[in-house]
C-alpha cells in the first residue's frame, strides 16, 4: 500500500495568514493526489484532484502544487471557514490512502 | 442536486454484522461507480472497497476480505455495506462516496455517514 504522510500534524494560524500543508506519498504518484476539507462532525469535501485542480465551487485561495512524491496545498489568504482538518489522499492505486490529516485551528 | 442519504447509527455486538445503506437521488445512479470508506475517532478515512452499480463488479480492500460485501439494488438506486464477524476496531463512521472516474479519481460527494458503534 502507498503511504501518504502529511504534515505538520497540526498548525495555528490568524486570520489573513497564508498556510501550507505539504504531503508526501511512499512512492511516486505522478499527479494523482486529491485533498479534501473536513469540519468536525461533517463528511470529507474534496477541494482539489490531480494535485492542482481546483473542484468546482472550492474558494480559489486553495491552491496545490507537487508531482511525483511530494505535493503542497497552499491557502493563500486564510478565512475563518477554512479551520477544518486538511486530508490529502492518493487515487494513483487501490487501496486509495489517505494522509493522517493536518488540524488547522485559530491563533 | 447529487444527495447520498445514508441509514441511521447502528450499535452492535462483537461478532455480529451490520448492513448500512446509502441512497442515491440527482444523478444516474449506474453511471457512477460509488466506494465506502470509513474513519476510526481521530483517525483519516480508509478506503474499504468500491462497486459498480452499472454491473456490479466489487474491489474490497485486501483487509476486508472475507467480512465485506457490497451491492446496489438499481431499481432504487441503493447501494449497501454488510460487515461481518465486527471487532471493537470496526468501531467507526462509515461513509458512502461517489466515485468519480475518468483520468483522474477523487470522491466528489459523500453521503452524511454512519456510527456503527462495536461493544459489548
Amino acid at each position: 500500500d502507498i503511504q501518504m504522510t502529511q504534515s505538520p500534524s497540526s498548525l495555528s494560524a490568524s486570520v489573513g495568514d497564508r498556510v501550507t500543508i505539504t504531503c508526501r506519498a511512499s512512492q511516486s504518484i505522478s499527479n494523482h493526489l486529491n485533498w479534501y476539507q473536513q469540519k468536525p462532525g461533517k463528511a470529507p469535501k474534496v477541494l482539489m484532484y490531480a494535485a492542482s485542480s481546483l473542484q468546482s465551487g472550492a474558494p480559489s485561495r486553495f491552491s496545490g502544487s507537487g508531482s511525483g512524491t511530494d505535493f503542497t496545498l497552499t491557502i493563500s489568504s486564510l478565512q475563518p471557514e477554512d479551520f477544518a482538518t486538511y486530508y490529502c489522499q492518493q487515487s494513483y492505486n487501490t487501496p486509495r490512502t489517505f494522509g493522517q490529516g493536518t488540524k488547522v485551528e485559530i491563533k | 442536486q447529487v444527495q447520498l442519504v445514508q441509514s441511521g447509527a447502528e450499535v452492535k455486538k462483537p461478532g455480529a454484522s451490520v448492513k448500512v445503506s446509502c441512497k442515491a437521488s440527482g444523478y444516474t445512479f449506474t453511471s457512477y461507480g460509488l466506494s465506502w470508506l470509513r474513519q476510526a475517532p481521530g483517525q483519516g478515512p480508509e478506503w474499504m472497497g468500491w462497486i459498480s452499480p452499472y454491473n456490479g463488479n466489487t474491489y474490497y480492500a485486501q483487509k476486508l476480505q472475507g467480512r465485506v460485501t457490497m451491492t446496489t439494488d438499481t431499481s432504487t438506486s441503493t447501494a449497501y455495506m454488510e460487515l461481518r464477524s465486527l471487532r471493537s476496531d470496526d468501531t467507526a463512521v462509515y461513509y458512502c462516496a461517489r466515485d468519480l472516474s475518468g483520468s483522474f479519481h477523487y470522491f466528489d460527494y459523500w453521503g452524511q455517514g454512519t456510527l456503527v458503534t462495536v461493544s459489548s
